[in-house]
């Protein structure tokens, strides 16, 4: 089946430890974006990368680090500067035309 | 920055009765799309609309643009329990050579059996 997996579902952290979210793709899409959603809220752009070995900041991407070293793989590390970084975080790919968007299931991170 | 906001922020209906939720947007646009999400699940594309686009359907959803008045809607019909979730709108910035979407806050719906 070809989609976005993210992993793990739940991700509990102790404050002031960075962390990983997985992120990989099989749809052989080039653009690859990670989101933050809280409680009741839209999406917040946190980094895109559009193609391998490059990325972008979004709109809140302090606190956050990427990398894009293989197509299928858009890895976000949530570091200890993040000052409030319990929320769910999606993970999506398109095309490089970037209209529709597909999401991974989404990793839910509590920090405390 | 959020560009799309919807309206209502939370609708409640009887299974059977048709749901209306609006976006609106402050910049112009190349398209806008409308997603699904489900409760603590990610987000599923239901359809696009571009700026030359006026109306546009898909199954049960009808989509609607006015580039006048920077707002779309969208409308359920013969709503089904199933399509209780959240409903988002999502608009297009271009910038520095590439497309970024734009999510609204979102419209939870709640479709009573």
């Amino acid at each position: 089946d070809g989609g976005i997996t993210q992993s793990p579902k739940y991700l509990f952290r102790k404050e002031g430890q960075n962390v990983t979210l997985s992120c990989e793709q099989n749809l052989n899409h080039d653009a690859m974006y990670w989101y933050r959603q809280d409680p009741g809220q839209g999406l917040r752009l946190i980094y895109y990368s559009q193609i391998v070995n490059d990325f972008q900041k979004g709109d809140i991407a302090e606190g956050y680090s990427v990398s894009r070293e293989k197509k299928e793989s858009f890895p976000l590390t949530v570091t200890s500067a993040q000052k409030n970084p319990t929320a769910f975080y999606l993970c999506a790919s398109s095309t490089p035309a970037a209209y529709e968007q597909y999401f991974g299931p989404g990793t839910r991170l509590t920090v405390t | 920055s959020q560009q799309g906001e919807e309206d209502p922020q939370a609708l409640s209906i009887q299974e059977g009765e048709n749901a209306t939720m609006n976006c609106s947007y402050k910049t112009s646009i190349n398209n806008l799309q409308w997603y699904r999400q489900n409760s603590g699940r990610g987000l599923v594309h239901l359809i696009l609309i571009r700026s030359n686009e006026r109306e546009k359907h898909s199954g049960r959803l009808r989509v609607t643009l006015d580039t006048s008045k920077k707002s779309s809607s969208l409308l359920i019909t013969a709503s089904r329990a199933a399509d209780t979730a959240s409903y988002f709108c999502a608009t297009d910035r271009f910038t520095s050579g590439t497309y970024k979407y734009i999510f609204g806050t979102g419209t939870r719906l709640k479709v009573l059996a």
